[in-house]
């Protein structure tokens, strides 16, 4: 199986709220989880690489953990803004392939 | 530094013209990747190449041809165009770490719908 989940599908947060979606993916063959904010009209962007069970990533508000043994990473964002606003990917790379998460869409009312 | 450069941006195709999609970076990346994104399905890996020279299937690689001639360039071929191919494509390329890679460098996108 080579599904990448992600939970919720979108999300609507007050701004000033702390929120926390969820990336699931097959634990077998397993190099790194990626991380990625997309903006509508623009590219994906990187926002983290994991790779070790147990990782935890942090840029400004945002962070992210990794439990490879179980197959999920959660990404945090602390006092969402409305800037944060985006879709939220996660990728697993199993040696020169990737695959996508459908993502999750995060909206923040001002 | 202008990263990864996809051309075009936009594209009407009829039902069995060919084109090229193209794309071209600047980063030194060994690793480049063409992907589709279409409602509800993520982005899927079409073809992805480690080097110069080198070229491998993703997920879903039929009706596609690439080529790597260049560490810089890897074009995507649409070699008789269906309208199961409108879709918004994105190149993405990555430098290759010890245990896998980087984050990705996308493309800008490139729309295209085949009537």
């Amino acid at each position: 199986i080579l599904n990448v989940e992600q939970s919720p599908q979108s999300l609507h947060v007050q701004e000033g709220d702390s929120t926390n979606f969820t990336c699931s993916f097959p634990s077998s063959n397993f190099y790194a989880l990626h991380w990625y904010r997309w903006e509508t009209a623009k590219s994906p962007e990187a926002l983290f690489v994991m790779t070790l069970n147990g990782d935890e990533k942090k840029k400004g508000r945002i962070s992210a953990t990794l439990n490879t043994k179980e197959g999920y990473s959660y990404l945090y964002i602390k006092g969402s803004q409305p800037e944060d606003s985006a879709t939220y990917l996660c990728a697993r790379n199993t040696g020169n392939q990737f695959y996508f998460g459908t993502g999750t869409s995060l909206t923040v009312i001002p | 530094n202008a990263g990864v450069t996809q051309t075009p941006k936009f594209q009407v195709l009829k039902t069995g013209q060919s084109m090229t999609l193209q794309c071209a970076q600047d980063m030194n990346h060994e690793y480049m990747s063409w992907y589709r994104q279409d409602p509800g399905m993520g982005l899927r890996l079409i073809h992805y190449s480690v080097g110069a020279g080198i070229t491998d299937q993703g997920e879903v690689p039929n009706g596609y041809n690439v080529s790597r001639s260049t560490t810089e360039d890897f074009p995507l071929r649409l070699l008789s165009a269906a309208p199961s191919q409108t879709s918004v494509y994105f190149c993405a390329s990555s430098l290759q770490s010890g245990t896998g890679f980087y984050g990705y460098t996308f493309g800008s996108g490139t729309r295209l719908t085949v009537v």
